[in-house]
């Protein structure tokens, strides 16, 4: 099966300032990596998604990269603001499972 | 447009009793997943269920618990004679394809076990 790591597990940063977060996967064979913001007690949220024939995907505050080679993804959050504090869970889609894999999340905190 | 509607969103039950809990998936998807959080973890995946079929059931305890999710109505996750180690927050989420598609999560339903 795949094996997701994710990196730092607390992240703390001052508000306008940008905050990386970092994960690996195991298996080539992944295609598919969608990040996932909860808030306490709350639905985690889609907030973006990047496919493995992509390297790069962003949407206004927030990027994807993707490096297929080193089999790491990362979350870049820019500006970043207090609103931005939650978890956040990076996954992976492995072909031919039938499951996303999760990481097992990066608290972020943004002080104002 | 109706999101992924759980319910209950927190229950109790007393050891030995049975849980159900139910989740209607975004109109128009055929796609459920169910999956169990921690406290301070991550998701983990139980099942995957198509309408009335189960497509992967690999994370789900093969004792006690149940997954099903009939032509008409919820899909329904069962908990049989639940124990405190069962005492969690379980996500569903919906997807319009498979599962390389987004997955959309309800609120959750938070089952305590007393």
């Amino acid at each position: 099966g795949e094996n997701v790591e994710q990196h730092p597990s607390t992240l703390s940063v001052q508000e306008g300032d940008s905050a990386v977060i970092k994960c690996t996967y195991s298996d080539s064979a992944s295609n598919y990596f969608p990040w996932y913001k909860q808030e306490l007690g709350k639905r985690p949220q889609l907030i973006i998604d990047i496919r493995s024939n992509v390297g790069e995907k962003k949407d206004q505050r927030i990027a994807v990269t993707l490096n297929k080679t080193a089999k790491h993804f990362s979350l870049h959050i820019t500006e970043t603001q207090p609103e931005d504090s939650a978890v956040y869970f990076c996954a992976a889609f492995l072909t031919g499972a039938n499951n996303l894999f999760f990481g097992t999340g990066t608290r972020l905190t943004v002080i104002p | 447009n109706a999101g992924v509607m759980q319910n209950p969103r927190h229950l109790v039950r007393r050891r030995g009793q049975e849980a159900r809990l139910r989740c209607s998936p975004v109109k128009g998807h055929s796609h459920v997943y169910w999956y169990r959080q921690l406290p301070e973890e991550g998701l983990k995946f139980m099942v995957y269920l198509q309408k009335e079929n189960i497509i992967d059931e690999s994370g789900m305890p093969k004792e006690r618990f149940s997954a099903e999710f009939p032509k008409e109505g919820p899909s329904i996750l069962r908990i049989q004679q639940v124990v405190r180690g069962d005492s969690a927050a379980y996500f569903c989420a919906s997807s319009a394809q498979g599962i390389h598609q987004p997955q959309h999560f309800g609120d959750g339903t938070r089952l305590s076990i007393l």
